[in-house]
């Protein structure tokens, strides 16, 4: 079965140090979403890629978080400086949308993250 | 944005018992699809399903757009099917952009 493979699986680091999560969405889909999970606020979009174009990223705390497509096969996440508060599974997911249709999206299987 | 509520919020089954989950959603879909979280916390999908019925097994699912809600059957449940069921929706309106409820927490006990 194809997958979305996401690296690392766990990470623990100190606040203030760069986070860099990477994720390698299922070959020909052209829509990557980064989602964040903790108890208090459920699964959070952060997010939205089609074709590589970022689409939405209102989710996301600008100052420090950022989310690329270098290329159809990567996507990163990306923290500087990190904080205790961000300690929580990050989720990519990646499917397929044309026009206004979409046809299911598959989620990897996170990285979570523990700053201290 | 699009509004996703999911109940009940908590369920307790005894193994062997049969389940609906219900989804409700506040605008026209262009996806649902019903993930299981399981205990490791891998979000699993169980179903595409902007309309219709669709059956894998022990679990069904039946979407009813024109109203606005979607269902998650499970029969004879068993262990390995306790952890949390998300509904998640996308619509037109909101570019495809996909939103999950808040899920059910199932457990079943021996």
């Amino acid at each position: 079965d194809a997958r979305v493979t996401q690296t690392p699986r766990h990470k623990v680091t100190e606040m203030g140090q760069e986070v860099t999560m990477r994720c390698q969405p299922i070959l020909g889909h052209n829509t990557v979403f980064w989602y964040r999970q903790t108890m208090m606020q459920g699964l959070e979009l952060l997010a939205y890629f089609r074709n590589r174009a970022p689409l939405d990223d209102s989710g996301m705390p600008k100052d420090r978080f950022s989310a690329e497509m270098p290329d159809a096969t990567l996507a990163t996440l990306k923290i500087q400086p990190s904080e205790p508060r961000d300690s929580a599974v990050y989720f990519c997911a990646s499917g397929l949308a044309l026009g206004d249709s979409s046809y299911g999206y598959t989620f990897g299987s996170g990285t979570r993250l523990t700053v201290v | 944005g699009i509004q996703v509520e999911q109940s009940p919020p908590d369920l307790i089954l005894q193994e062997g018992a049969n389940s609906t989950l219900r989804c409700n959603f506040s605008d026209s879909v262009n996806n649902l699809q019903w993930f299981h979280q399981n205990p490791w916390g891998q979000l699993i999908n169980l179903f595409y399903i902007p309309s219709g019925t669709k059956q894998n097994g022990r679990l069904s699912a039946t979407t009813v757009a024109t109203e606005r809600y979607s269902l998650l059957y499970i029969s004879s449940s068993q262990t390995t099917d306790s952890g949390v069921y998300f509904c998640a929706v996308s619509s037109r309106s909101t570019a495809s952009k996909l939103t999950f409820g808040t899920g059910t927490r199932l457990q079943v006990t021996l």
